[in-house]
């Protein structure tokens, strides 16, 4: 029964780079949510998907941050051109969002740490 | 706008202690309220989840409670134990809408 599952764990980018980050859900999840923890600060919400489907992205920087989840396939959250100050830890949860109850709690993956150089 | 405090910033018990973290947030009309663990340089160890009509969940040495007309949740760990050293991270999810708010932390030191 694996869980969150994220990778790569670890990302170096040159500054003007692309930087593409996965996630895969727990098994029989369909909702998953990014978000950015900077150095010495809280998580920052970033963006909630449903498959196919962007739910609410009010937390993501307008320019050169995407996001998607496909019918198959992980979570793709997706830098480009990144610069310095998009280093950061990458977090992605997810969670089943049937109903009420224990349904909406959050799991999170161990994260993606990307360092721009 | 959804603000979430959560004081003290840090706080070093001795092992055995009881102690309780505080978590408070400015918008009552919220949907359910977490409590995770993180551990440095790790993810992010869901804890336990308050329903916006519960008033406490338990788990082993860990009781959180919710009083969501004064905006407050407080986490008590009973028998602390070096193990427990981590930071603890309080998360509000509104309703009407699907943006989760975190506070700072709590960073916890149980000292042996």
């Amino acid at each position: 029964n694996a869980g969150v599952m994220q990778n790569p764990r670890h990302l170096v980018r040159r500054r003007g780079q692309e930087a593409r980050l996965r996630c895969s859900p727990m098994k029989g999840h369909s909702h998953v949510y990014w978000y950015r923890q900077l150095p010495e600060e809280g998580l920052k919400f970033m963006v909630y998907l449903q498959k196919e489907n962007i739910i609410d992205e009010s937390g993501m920087p307008k320019e050169r941050f995407s996001a998607e989840f496909p019918k198959e396939g992980p979570s793709i959250l997706r830098i480009q051109q990144v610069v310095r100050g998009d280093s950061a830890a990458y977090f992605c949860a997810s969670s089943l969002e049937q109903g009420i109850g224990t349904y909406n709690e959050q799991f999170f993956g161990p994260g993606t740490r990307l360092t721009v150089l | 706008k959804q603000e979430v405090t959560q004081i003290p910033a840090a706080l070093s018990v001795p092992e055995g202690e009881n102690l309780v973290l505080n978590c408070s947030f400015t918008d009552s009309a919220i949907y359910n309220l977490q409590w995770f663990r993180q551990d440095p340089g790790k993810g992010l160890t869901s804890l336990l989840l308050i329903q916006s009509s519960q008033r406490e969940q338990t788990s082993g040495r860990l009781n959180a409670s919710l009083d969501k007309s004064s905006g407050r949740s407080t986490l008590y760990i009973a028998a602390s134990q070096p193990g427990d050293s981590a930071t603890y991270l309080c998360a509000v999810r509104n309703t009407g809408g699907f943006k989760t708010i975190f506070g700072a932390g709590t960073r916890l030191f149980v000292k042996a």
